[in-house]
């Protein structure tokens, strides 16, 4: 079993829809968790991290944990079509190590 | 905010060359990544640094080097690039090892 997986996509939403990605993970140990937003031909940029259960708010994105069922998500309200882009989850291990999902692409359709 | 720059977007090189990747960040972290990511495969962990003349092997270390002489500063060096390098390349760096990384815009480098 892969350490983190992620639905590589694409989807596909209306716009003002609410979208909502996640990542699966298979090692309890995992402390925080990120999320990272990519435009095309562009690096990761950095969205949100949280290190505890339950759910953290940042204007239309919402994060949230839940650890006992290993799994991770990402809310995204009133979608606009400048969210398309591919989101990466990414989790640190006790051994200092960022283990990042491979990403789902996510368009919002005008 | 952190910037972490590339210095170049796109390279074309030729197979058997040595290629030099240079990336720089300003806000004094104390580590430093390179990374390669291909469709299908994610990003993968080539090396990083975690202190001046520092370097650890990531996941994928075989066929490059790195350097790290000043603190902004980490080269990824192609020691013979060889076409299974052609790749977009992304730098990261991060104040600990335990913080988020921050990314550049990333180098696609063609190898033909």
């Amino acid at each position: 079993q892969k350490e983190v997986e992620q639905d590589p996509g694409p989807l596909s939403v209306p716009e003002g829809a609410i979208v909502s990605l996640n990542c699966t993970y298979s090692n309890s140990a995992f402390q925080y968790f990120m999320w990272y937003r990519q435009y095309s031909r562009k690096g990761p940029e950095l969205l949100m991290y949280t290190y505890s259960s339950g759910n953290k708010e940042d204007g239309r994105f919402t994060a949230q944990v839940d650890k006992s069922s290993k799994y991770i998500s990402l809310f995204i309200r009133d979608s606009q079509p400048s969210d398309s882009a591919t989101y990466l989850c990414a989790m640190l291990a006790r051994d200092d190590k960022i283990i990042f999902g491979k990403g789902t692409r996510l368009h919002i359709l005008p | 905010d952190v910037k972490v720059t590339q210095s170049s977007r796109y390279l074309v090189k030729r197979t058997g060359e040595k290629v030099f990747l240079e990336c720089v960040q300003d806000m004094d972290h104390e580590n430093m990544f390179w990374y390669r990511q291909d469709p299908g495969l994610g990003l993968r962990l080539i090396y990083f640094s975690y202190d001046v003349k520092m370097k650890e092997k990531g996941d994928i270390p075989e066929g490059y080097s790195v350097s790290r002489e000043k603190k902004e500063r980490f080269s990824l060096i192609l020691e013979s690039a060889s076409t299974n390098q052609t790749s977009m390349y992304l730098c990261a760096s991060s104040y600990t090892l335990r913080q988020p990384q921050h990314f550049g815009d990333g180098t696609r480098l063609s190898i033909l």
